[in-house]
């Protein structure tokens, strides 16, 4: 079955530390490769996503994504977090056989200010 | 501006009783998602609809009821027959077979009392 695992439920980091999320999917096919983040007391929004071209994606609010196919990854990354990156991430994938969102267990990032 | 709306944004529902979610779209996508999130389950797809008048029963089916009369309009109805209710609940939408990803609601937060 096809799905997505985040390897850490939570992360606890200080302001300026760098951050690395892991995501790892299991389809062997052509995916498209997303990364959504909740802030407290939001709705889900877009960070970066993944369709072809430049493995290494970058999306908003500093934040960036390397798909590298051979490990079936797609990570998360920021050099120096802030005190407002606090959030819950979530890694997902739509496989081409069904268009549909598959999704990880999610992060919760706290960061220490 | 384009969007998804979902009201209420609280509700509090007495064992025993129905209670419906609202969620209208002006985006005109296709397809309409309801999602389920609780604390470290990440979120799992209760129902969607990817045309009007039909509609297709997600991991966690059981419990909850949904129609989809107009294109707009995806409303999700959670039955007394649901064991757990008590949780955040997330509506999406996209263009079916577009694979570029969700926009979602702000969600409603149901509490049964």
């Amino acid at each position: 079955a096809q799905s997505v695992s985040q390897h850490n439920h939570h992360v606890i980091l200080s302001e300026a530390a760098s951050l690395e999320l892991g995501c790892n999917y299991s389809y062997g096919g052509t995916v498209n490769l997303f990364w959504y983040v909740q802030y407290p007391g939001q709705h889900l929004q877009l960070l970066l996503k993944y369709f072809s071209g430049d493995p290494l994606v970058k999306g908003i609010k500093g934040f960036e994504a390397e798909f590298i196919k051979s490990k079936f990854s797609f990570n998360l990354r920021k050099p120096s977090v802030q005190w407002s990156d606090t959030a819950e991430y979530f890694c997902a994938v739509i496989p081409d056989s069904n268009y549909q969102l598959i999704w990880g267990a999610g992060t919760k990032l706290i960061i220490k200010p | 501006d384009g969007g998804i709306t979902q009201s209420p944004k609280y509700l509090f529902r007495k064992e025993g009783q129905n209670v419906t979610l609202s969620c209208e779209q002006n985006l005109n996508h296709d397809a309409m998602y309801w999602y389920r999130q609780d604390p470290g389950q990440g979120l799992r797809l209760i129902y969607y609809s990817q045309i009007v008048n039909d509609f297709q029963k997600g991991d966690i089916a059981e419990g909850y009821s949904v129609s989809r009369e107009k294109k707009e309009s995806f409303p999700l109805t959670v039955t007394s027959a649901q064991k757990n209710p008590t949780a955040f609940y997330l509506c999406a939408s996209s263009m079916v077979r577009s694979g570029n990803g969700y926009t979602f609601g702000s969600g409603t937060r149901l509490t049964v009392v």
